[in-house]
Parts: structure tokens; sequence; C-alpha cells
């Protein structure tokens, strides 16, 4: 079965800094997708980040950056000059095409002033 | 560009009341439809999926039922809420290509009493 992971229930991180957020995975297959999920105190589940497991070059997009290693299955997200506005969960996410999308518990992140 | 309209945002029924959750998209056709919940403060569970008119996959056995009644509605739907139906249920849409994230819609926060 496929399996999602993040061990990182909470997390808080100094406006300006950096914080990493931990997710691994369980498949068998050997291509996919990982996505990462923001959901702000409003709810609102919103993108923030994907990676194709058959690209090498890891995904950036502006303050967000991903680790991703796939021998290790292993993906992980790095927010750079961290903002009070990132204060959200944050869900690691996994498909292997199959129209089902695997979730992890997700890791609560808290920026502080 | 494609939007998704979930509604209602906030309901709060009695225990053995009937449910009906709305989710429509637009700007596009044929999409995949989800259902998921969210406990409180926890990972995302996926309830239904479809990937067209009339197809439901269901994922957990349960009080719930989904129906797609046009390309671009889905239903949840219940005929007895339990206390245990309580929860947040976001409803989401990915293009019909395995590489698409999900986009999802606002949210709808049932209370059952």
């Amino acid at each position: 079965a496929q399996t999602v992971t993040q061990s990182q229930p909470e997390m808080s991180v100094q406006e300006a800094e950096t914080v990493t957020l931990s997710c691994t995975y369980d498949t068998s297959e050997s291509n996919y997708y990982l996505f990462w999920y923001k959901q702000p105190p409003s709810r609102q589940m919103i993108l923030v980040i994907r990676q194709e497991a058959y690209k090498q070059q890891n995904a950036t997009e502006n303050r967000f950056s991903v680790n991703f290693q796939k021998a290790a299955k292993s993906f992980s997200l790095k927010i750079s000059d961290s903002q009070l506005g990132d204060t959200a969960m944050y869900f690691c996410a996994f498909t292997s095409g199959t129209y089902k999308y695997i979730f992890g518990t997700g890791t609560r992140l808290k920026v502080l002033a | 560009s494609q939007t998704i309209h979930q509604w209602p945002a906030t309901l709060v029924q009695p225990v053995g009341s009937p449910l009906s959750l709305e989710c429509t998209v637009e700007g596009t056709s044929n999409p995949n439809l989800y259902w998921y919940r969210q406990a409180a403060g926890r990972g995302l569970q996926l309830l239904f999926y479809s990937v067209g008119i009339g197809q439901i996959s269901s994922e957990v056995p349960q009080n719930l039922s989904a129906s797609r009644p046009q390309d671009r509605q889905f239903i949840l739907s219940s005929k007895k809420l339990l206390l245990s139906d309580s929860g947040f249920y976001l409803c989401a849409w990915s293009k019909d290509s395995s590489n698409s994230p999900l986009h999802f819609g606002n949210g709808t926060r049932l209370t059952v009493t």
C-alpha cells in the first residue's frame, strides 16, 4: 500500500528564517507525482509546489523549494525567508496517477514575529 | 480559468437528518471530482471520487453517498446523519491527466448535534 508520512506534527520558525518540513512516502511505482499543500486558518487548501518523480531537478516556487530524494523516498519542503503569512498546516501528498491522492497527516507550522 | 464552488460553508444539522453538500466546477470539462473529509487537526480522508457522470468510487464504507448528475457537479449526501459525520468536508477536482494536482473548494464545516 502507498503511504505518506509526515513525522513533525508541529514546528515553529522565526520570521525571516528558513525551515524544512519533512515528508517520506512508500510506493512500488516508478513514476508518480508529489505535492505540498498549505492550509491556513481559513482552511482553504492551496497548492504550494509539485514534483514529478522522473524529473531529477528539484522544484522551486519563489521562497518554496523541495529536496526530492527518490532513492530515499523523501520529499521535504524548504521555506526560505519565512513570513507570518506562512503560518498554516502543510500537507504532503502523493499520486501515481490512479485517481487517488494520498495525504500525510500534516505539519502545523507557526511563524513567530 | 477554472473555479470550484462548494456550499454551504457551514452547516449544523441534528442527528438523523438528511444531508446534501454540493460542489460545481467551472471552466473545464470532464474533471475528476473528489470528496474528502478532514477531522479536527488531522489529515484528509478520501471519501469518494468520480471520473465521469454517474461513475462513483467509494473509498470508505460509511453513512454517506455521492452522486454526479452532471459533468461538473458533485453531490455528497446522507439519508440520516450520525454524530460521527461531523467534520470539515472538501470537494476537489483535477484534470483527467496523471500529473494534475488537486484543486480544492473552500470546504463545508458540518456539525451534527
